[in-house]
């Protein structure tokens, strides 16, 4: 398998636009995370989704980021409008099960908002 | 209280010793547990979980629970350079019986082996 793929791998935009990244679980899994990485903050899950549903949304910062799963092949994660602040390197995981299972990071994509 | 608390370090050790780290939770109920490495520009990959007291090797790795004392750590003997990163340790935290079905990281502790 090709493991989680990530699109894009670097962004940089102006403050006020949006922004839409895109991941791509492994094929099978049942379970997916987006999580945002900060030196400040560390690693922290934004939204799960389980069999393409949302599930856990409580680490979204607020109401300019956006997730959804279409599909189990796909998902995005939309910042409208985005800030300096959102600054990030954005990851998506999947995991076949729960917490119990292994989660598989895919690449990350670095977010620059000048 | 953090839920899952780790030395930030950095940690430093000399090439061959054996690199401790140690990883608190704050939930009596968590069954999962994992450590993950990260390099400098990389995601997070496993290397090692465990869900019962006591130890388990893999390799060079040896992960150790105390859910009692609500303590995971973990164990790289013959350290090399190449072990030099960021390591996470992630707790499934569970509430009220209930599991979140997500994972909860460290802030991580940074591992650096000098030759």
């Amino acid at each position: 398998d090709a493991g989680v793929i990530q699109s894009p791998r670097h962004e940089v935009t102006e403050m006020g636009q949006e922004v839409t990244l895109r991941c791509k679980p492994i094929s099978g899994h049942d379970y997916l995370f987006w999580y945002r990485q900060t030196m400040m903050r560390g690693l922290e899950l934004l939204i799960y989704f389980n069999n393409n549903v949302p599930i856990d949304d409580s680490g979204m910062p607020e109401d300019r980021f956006s997730a959804k799963m279409p599909n189990a092949s796909f998902s995005t994660l939309k910042i409208q409008p985005s800030e300096p602040r959102d600054s990030a390197v954005y990851f998506c995981a999947s995991s076949l099960g729960s917490g119990t299972d292994t989660q598989y990071f895919g690449p990350g994509t670095r977010l620059t908002v000048l | 209280q953090k839920e899952v608390e780790q030395n930030s370090g950095p940690l430093s050790v000399p090439e061959g010793a054996i690199a401790s780290l140690n990883c608190t939770y704050s939930d009596r109920g968590s069954q999962s547990f994992f450590w993950y490495r990260q390099y400098s520009g990389k995601s997070p990959e496993l290397i090692m979980s465990i869900y019962s007291n006591g130890d388990k090797e893999d390799g060079r790795f040896t992960a150790q629970l105390n859910k009692a004392s609500q303590y995971v750590s973990l164990l790289i003997r013959d350290s090399q350079p190449s072990d030099s990163a960021t390591y996470l340790c992630a707790v499934n935290i569970y509430s009220g019986g209930t599991s979140y079905g997500k994972l909860t990281f460290g802030q991580g502790t940074i591992l650096t082996v000098h030759p």
